[in-house]
């Protein structure tokens, strides 16, 4: 079936470092791909999508591209603040059941 | 901006009460979902509803029971909370139309003792 696959955490990186959450999936046919994000306390929040092969979703100085090639879908900032600091899920979507399947998220830890 | 609201935001029940946790989306979506999420875990769908008194179960749905009776509201119920079923418990919402992103509600953290 349909899966996410993405880093474990936690990540830890200074502030103004270059951030990457890789994320792989699997799926039949053409899933969207999403990235949430889910601050300290918080639900989850939708931090960005890309819905074909080789879009670009970006967001808050966040961007993925949709890879078909090498089913991957990695996040990256370029220059990392402490507010950042979250747990951060990669999501598909696909088939007909409406239904998201989530990757099992990685916290990221920002330091000053 | 879609809002999707829960009931509480903590909540604190005995073993063997009876608990009910809303979930209130404001635009209209089709699709409703209630998650819950523990360290470790990840996301684990419980239900999910793709219309008004139509449910289907998720992963882990022995415990728990649904209600949607109104295209807005879909209910949460623990017939008889026990220690195990501590968790945050995160509510969603999504149109049915590709590409089903869903928005969440803040989530509601339960402790049961």
């Amino acid at each position: 079936g349909d899966s996410v696959t993405q880093m474990e955490g936690p990540v830890t990186l200074s502030e103004e470092a270059f951030l990457t959450i890789n994320c792989t999936y699997t799926a039949t046919g053409y899933p969207s791909l999403f990235w949430y994000v889910q601050y300290p306390g918080e639900g989850l929040q939708l931090l960005l999508k890309a819905t074909k092969a080789d879009d670009k979703g970006s967001n808050k100085g966040f961007e993925a591209t949709y890879r078909k090639e090498t089913t991957s879908f990695h996040l990256e900032k370029g220059s990392v603040q402490v507010s950042d600091s979250a747990v951060y899920f990669c999501a598909l979507s696909g088939g007909a059941t409406n239904k998201l399947i989530f990757g099992t998220g990685t916290l990221l830890a920002v330091q000053p | 901006d879609v809002k999707v609201t829960q009931s509480s935001r903590y909540l604190v029940k005995r073993t063997g009460e009876k608990v009910f946790l809303e979930c209130v989306q404001d635009m209209d979506h089709e699709n409703m979902f209630w998650y819950r999420q523990d360290p470790g875990l990840g996301l684990r769908l419980i239900y999910f509803s793709y219309d008004v008194k139509m449910k289907e179960k998720g992963d882990i749905p022995e415990g728990y029971s649904v209600s949607r009776e109104k295209k807005e509201r879909f209910s949460l119920i623990l017939e008889s909370a026990s220690t195990n079923q501590t968790s945050m418990y995160l509510c969603a919402s999504s149109y049915t139309t590709y590409p089903y992103e869903q928005y969440f509600g803040p989530g509601t953290r339960l402790t049961v003792t």
